[in-house]
C-alpha cells in the first residue's frame, strides 16, 4: 500500500538556524500538507499546498516558514530560522482529488528539536 | 471557522469493556469528519470517516462513529476493547468545499486499555 514518508525521522538543531523537512507524498496525490503537533498539544494545520502554489496557511506560518515541490517527488517544509517554540513534530500529509479523495494520508512525522 | 472539541481527555478502561468517545464540532456549513488513531510511537492512522449517506460508519478494528446533524457530533464507539486499542484517538473534521479542505483536530483522547 502506498504510503507518506518523511525524513529525518529526528532533526536536533540550534535555535536560530535552519532547517528542511522533507517528504514524499503518495505519488498520484495532488493536494499536499503540513501539520504540527507540540508535546502534549493537539495536531495544528500549517499549510496546504496544490498546483505549485499554497492553497491555504493558518497563522502560524508566518514569514519564517516556506513550503516547496522542488521536483515531482518531494514536498519540503523549510524554517529560516528556528526558535525553542518550533519544538514540535512535523506531519507531512497529502490526498488525492474527487468526491472521494477528502481522506488525508499521514506520515511518520519528524520530530524537531530546537536548543 | 471551524473547531473541534473533544470531551475527554484521557480514558482508562479494563478489556472487553464498551468505549465510546465523544466529538463535537462546530461550523457553519457541510462538513467531513474524521476519527484517527496514534498507536504510541507511531503516526497518525485513519479509523473511520464520514462523508454523506449513513450516518453510522464502520471503521477497522471493530470501530464505529454516528453522525448526528442536529447535535453536530460524530463520537466513536466499540462495544469490546482490547488492550491493544491503547492510543491516542483524534477526531477531526473539514469543510467540503474546494481549496485545502485542512483538517482541523480535536484535543485528543489518550485511551488506556487494562488487562
Amino acid at each position: 500500500e502506498p504510503e507518506v514518508t518523511q525524513t529525518p525521522s529526528h532533526q536536533v538543531t540550534q535555535m536560530g538556524q535552519e532547517v528542511i523537512l522533507r517528504c514524499v507524498p503518495i505519488s498520484n496525490h495532488l493536494y499536499f500538507y503540513w501539520y504540527r503537533q507540540i508535546l502534549g498539544q493537539k495536531v495544528e494545520f500549517l499549510v496546504s499546498f496544490y498546483n505549485n502554489e499554497i492553497s491555504e496557511k493558518s497563522e502560524i506560518f508566518d514569514d519564517q516558514f516556506s513550503v516547496e515541490r522542488p521536483d515531482g517527488s518531494n514536498f519540503t517544509l523549510k524554517i529560516r530560522s528556528t526558535k525553542l517554540e518550533d519544538s514540535a513534530m512535523y506531519f507531512c500529509a497529502s490526498r488525492g482529488s474527487g468526491t472521494g479523495g477528502y481522506e488525508q494520508y499521514f506520515g511518520p512525522g519528524t520530530r524537531l528539536t530546537v536548543t | 471557522a471551524q473547531s473541534v472539541s473533544q470531551h475527554n481527555h484521557h480514558v482508562i478502561l479494563s478489556e472487553a469493556a464498551s468505549l465510546e468517545l465523544g466529538c463535537n464540532y462546530s461550523y457553519g456549513g457541510t462538513v467531513n469528519l474524521f476519527w484517527y488513531v496514534q498507536y504510541p510511537g507511531q503516526h497518525l492512522q485513519l479509523l473511520l470517516k464520514y462523508f454523506s449517506g449513513d450516518p453510522l460508519v464502520k471503521g477497522i478494528k471493530g470501530f464505529e462513529a454516528e453522525f448526528i446533524k442536529s447535535k453536530f457530533s460524530f463520537n466513536l464507539r466499540k462495544p469490546s476493547v482490547q488492550w491493544s486499542d491503547t492510543a491516542e484517538y483524534f477526531c477531526a473534521v473539514n469543510a467540503r468545499r474546494g481549496g485545502g479542505n485542512k483538517l482541523t483536530f480535536g484535543t485528543g483522547t489518550q485511551l488506556k486499555v487494562e488487562l
